[in-house]
């Protein structure tokens, strides 16, 4: 998988906006953008992908930059419960990409 | 709907036993991934198995460990001989297409966290 840059860690305030960015600029045609995130003891969670264009699920929405050498993850009224390290992923299609491959993730904490 | 099942969710073994994790993946899942998250270290990829067949293996350490994931029942994950060092969360995955779509989703179980006293 290609490399992303995260921050190593952000903070919040519950029920603000929270946006997180991530770094990808050796992105190829073919590498979708994912985030999982892992709260405190459990396993990773998928929250959200996108290949081109912005994508809103019930978690999060994604922004992704025109030219797709940034993303942004967007958790629109942050929660205690969101406290988590966020990943952000480039995946391949075809090759070893199921080696999902993680960094080391961006840390968020909210304050209440 | 189950999620992933991994179990025994906490497991101690002393140094020299055996220890072995379990994984039911998800219903409709024949992709399975097991991954290790040392302390205060990131995940790392171990092995990629579908139903009775070992697809890459190349984060498994080359001793004592070993995978498998039969057609009946579940994936299991060995390790023998267990070292302090092996002390981690072994998470496992499951995904319902393989490798070749790069919109391929995996769900994580809650992990088996392993302690070797």
């Amino acid at each position: 998988d290609a490399k992303t840059t995260q921050p190593n860690s952000m903070e919040s305030n519950e029920e603000e906006p929270v946006h997180l960015p991530c770094n990808h600029s050796t992105i190829s045609g073919t590498d979708y953008i994912h985030w999982y995130r892992q709260l405190p003891s459990q396993g990773p969670e998928y929250v959200i992908h996108g290949l081109t264009s912005n994508v809103n699920n019930r978690m999060a929405s994604l922004a992704i930059a025109e030219d797709r050498k940034s993303s942004t993850l967007i958790l629109h009224r942050a929660t205690l419960r969101d406290a988590a390290v966020y990943y952000c992923i480039l995946r391949a299609s075809g090759g070893s990409n199921y080696k999902l491959t993680f960094g080391k993730g961006t840390l968020l904490t909210v304050n209440p | 709907n189950a999620g992933v099942m991994q179990n025994p969710r906490h497991l101690v073994r002393r140094r020299g036993q055996e220890a072995r994790l379990r994984c039911s993946p998800m219903k409709g899942h024949s992709h399975v991934y097991w991954y290790r998250q040392l302390p205060e270290e990131g995940l790392k990829f171990m092995v990629y198995l579908q139903k009775e067949n070992i697809i890459d293996e190349s984060g498994m350490p080359k001793e004592r460990f070993s995978a498998e994931f039969p057609k009946e029942g579940p994936s299991i994950l060995r390790i023998q001989q267990v070292v302090r060092g092996d002390s981690a969360a072994y998470f496992c995955a499951s995904s319902p297409q393989g490798a070749s779509s790069g919109a391929n989703v995996l769900t994580f179980g809650a992990g088996s966290r392993l302690t070797v006293l």
